[in-house]
């Protein structure tokens, strides 16, 4: 089992310019998340998705922010237009169905925005 | 929103010694979690505690819950080098899947 992968593993780009993040979950779970990492406002759940459908974006900042799961072995999450405040770490993780779940987590994308 | 706050924000011990984070949380909960997160890294899963469940052991971990009080308490016994990383509760308030993370305690443990 190769876990939750993530890619790019880092990413540097200029204010203004459009970033995807990509990750592809664990073969048979049907539940995957984004969530972002930062210093200041620690672990936030930006999306989170259930059979390929958006369950709940009420994390999501803002309309610049945009995440898609065209099919079960992959999302996208897309920033358009970057800001330098979008710079942190995104995690991917996905989970089974069930009562009881836990997280397996990508190793994340760390951006900075120039 | 933050759901579970995390104390101490840092711990720092000698080897050998036991550690303990303690969590608090707001709104009633389905399940408790603990994730460990080693430095630039993704994080691992630890350890689930139901909310009808008040202790839980897995190797060196003991995680506690009181659902009065709203608060869990993760140890780790007889802790290693090895153990030094950030510890994050995170809590799940219904059967959506939906976790909310802590601010997380990082733990240091000098050889």
């Amino acid at each position: 089992d190769a876990g939750v992968i993530q890619s790019p593993r880092h990413e540097v780009t200029e204010m203004g310019q459009e970033v995807t993040l990509r990750c592809k979950p664990i073969s048979g779970h049907d539940y995957l998340f984004w969530y972002r990492q930062t210093m200041m406002r620690g672990l936030e759940l930006l999306i989170y998705f259930n059979n390929n459908v958006p369950i709940d974006d009420s994390g999501m900042p803002e309309d610049r922010f945009s995440a898609k799961m065209p099919n079960a072995s992959f999302s996208t999450l897309k920033i358009q237009p970057s800001e330098p405040r979008d710079s942190a770490v995104y995690f991917c993780a996905s989970s089974l169905a069930g009562g009881q779940r836990k997280l397996f987590f990508g190793s994340g994308t760390q951006l900075s925005v120039l | 929103s933050q759901q579970g706050e995390e104390d101490p924000q840092a711990l720092s011990i000698q080897e050998g010694e036991n550690a303990t984070m303690n969590c608090s949380y707001k709104t009633s909960i389905n399940n408790l979690q603990w994730y460990r997160q080693n430095s630039g890294r993704g994080l691992v899963h630890l350890i689930l505690i139901r909310s009808n469940e008040r202790e839980k052991h897995s190797g060196r971990l003991r995680v506690t819950l009181d659902t009065s009080k709203k608060s869990s308490s993760l140890l780790i016994t007889a802790s290693r080098a090895a153990d030094t990383a950030s510890y994050f509760c995170a809590t799940a308030t219904s059967n959506t899947g939906k976790l909310i993370f802590g601010q997380g305690t990082t733990l240091q443990v000098k050889p």
